[in-house]
């Protein structure tokens, strides 16, 4: 079944410093990766989709200059938070699909809990 | 929009006790259903799934029907057991309309006790 990769699961980083997470799909092509952020006891909330060889599009209220996003390829998306701030210690999470894999659900990443201290 | 609205939580039910959590959707075309569960610390599976009207998803004793009627895709299962305590959510996605996003409900927190 298809798999998604997501790396590092969990990073702590100082105030002001920037962190990268990866997001791969192993054994399939994703044109389009989401990207979520889950807050304690809520649900997710979509923050950006990727889309490979193109400008990511964000939902409304995200800073994409504070969450980066690149899709470089079919198999690698990464979201790099920058000049990191305690409130954006979070679980983020991605996900994948290809095209003609819509109605099948999507396939998830394990998460990345991030503390910034 | 497309929203989905999912029985509040928390619930907590004995093993072997019967569970339902129920989910209600709006949606303007014809979406994917589907049940998602998240363990502690963990990121999102695939529970089931239903593509269209009358559909019925089933996995490891879960089920779900998937009706148009009343615009509902409940969960149930006869009978859990403690390793089914997670965090269950309600999802649909309008496919490639709108870049295939899912829409979320809130999550229904289930504990269950031995």
């Amino acid at each position: 079944g298809a798999v998604v990769s997501q790396h590092p699961s969990r990073v702590i980083c100082k105030s002001g410093t920037s962190v990268k997470i990866e997001c791969r799909s192993l054994d399939f092509q994703a044109t389009t990766m989401f990207w979520y952020r889950q807050f304690p006891k809520k649900s997710l909330m979509l923050m950006a989709t990727s889309n490979e060889g193109s400008k990511a599009t964000y939902e409304q209220g995200v800073e994409k200059d504070k969450f980066l996003i690149n899709h470089a390829s079919l198999t690698l998306s990464t979201l790099t938070v920058t000049s990191a701030h305690p409130e954006d210690s979070s679980f983020y999470i991605c996900s994948a699909a290809s095209p003609t894999n819509y109605n099948y659900g999507y396939t998830f990443g394990s998460g990345t809990r991030l503390t910034v201290v | 929009g497309d929203s989905v609205t999912q029985m509040e939580g928390p619930v907590t039910l004995s093993e072997e006790a019967f569970l339902t959590i129920n989910c209600t959707y709006t949606a303007t075309g014809y979406p994917s259903l589907f049940w998602y569960v998240q363990y502690p610390g963990e990121g999102l599976q695939l529970l089931l799934k239903a593509t269209k009207a009358d559909d019925k998803g089933s996995n490891k004793g879960f089920e779900a029907t998937y009706r148009k009627e009343t615009t509902s895709f409940h969960l149930e299962k006869g009978s859990v057991q403690v390793s089914d305590s997670a965090v269950y959510f309600c999802a649909l996605s309008e496919g490639n309309t709108n870049a295939g996003k899912s829409t979320f409900g809130d999550g229904t927190t289930l504990t269950v006790k031995p």
